[in-house]
């Protein structure tokens, strides 16, 4: 499957400690971005890496990638309870001349306070 | 504001009755997409547009149907809804093949 496949399926942490979360994929990408998703509403675009970059931040957000071993990495910063939601890593794929998103599961954030 | 509107938000309709929900974005994007949630199984993409008239299946498509005759609208239409379509729809739409998604709201669907 070319899809992201998050890890893990759920997080669960109190507030201020970090949170982190793992994206692996199977092909090559062009880039990879990074969504969430609180309950039932539509997905927010946090941040896009490109596939010569390895590390970018936004914020309390820090992404890592490796395209050696296919993965990414979503770091959490002093988390909050505003934080709770699904987060989604998207590789993106040319297919056809067009960028493809192929979304994964998910990992579920729970940030308690 | 920009953003990706769709409607309804929320739809009850009984299976073989003709319905479409709207998509419609105000960003000139090109690249537009209809993804459906199902619990489990995360999104999964039923059409995509590259432009106006330029259509494809994504990995999802039977049972629907879509169009883009103007840039800025993608509806998507299910001519003969089955229970085995509900789910939560959503919209999205992206400036360029690299650039990240705006999404819609959301259309819950219950076919019964």
């Amino acid at each position: 499957s070319q899809q992201g496949e998050e890890d893990p399926q759920a997080l669960s942490i109190q507030e201020g400690e970090n949170a982190t979360m793992n994206c692996s994929y199977k092909t090559s990408i062009n880039n990879l971005q990074w969504y969430r998703q609180n309950s039932g509403r539509g997905l927010v675009h946090l941040i896009l890496i490109r596939s010569n970059e390895r590390e970018k931040h936004s914020g309390r957000l820090r992404v890592t990638l490796d395209t050696s071993k296919k993965s990414s990495s979503l770091l959490i910063t002093a988390s909050r309870a505003a934080d709770t939601a699904s987060y989604f890593c998207a590789p993106i794929f040319l297919s056809g001349g067009y960028n493809k998103l192929i979304f994964g599961a998910g990992t579920r954030l729970a940030v308690h306070p | 504001e920009a953003q990706v509107t769709q409607n309804p938000r929320y739809l009850i309709t009984v299976t073989g009755k003709k319905l479409t929900v709207t998509c419609s974005q105000n960003m000139n994007h090109e690249y537009m997409s209809w993804y459906r949630q199902d619990p489990g199984l995360g999104l999964r993409q039923i059409y995509y547009s590259m432009n106006v008239e330029v259509t494809d299946k994504g990995d999802v498509p039977e049972g629907y149907k879509v169009s883009r005759k103007e840039k800025r609208n993608f509806p998507l239409i299910l001519e003969s809804p089955s229970p085995n379509q509900t789910s939560l729809y959503f919209c999205a739409s992206s400036l360029a093949r690299q650039d990240g998604y705006t999404f819609g709201s959301g259309t819950r669907l219950t076919v019964v």
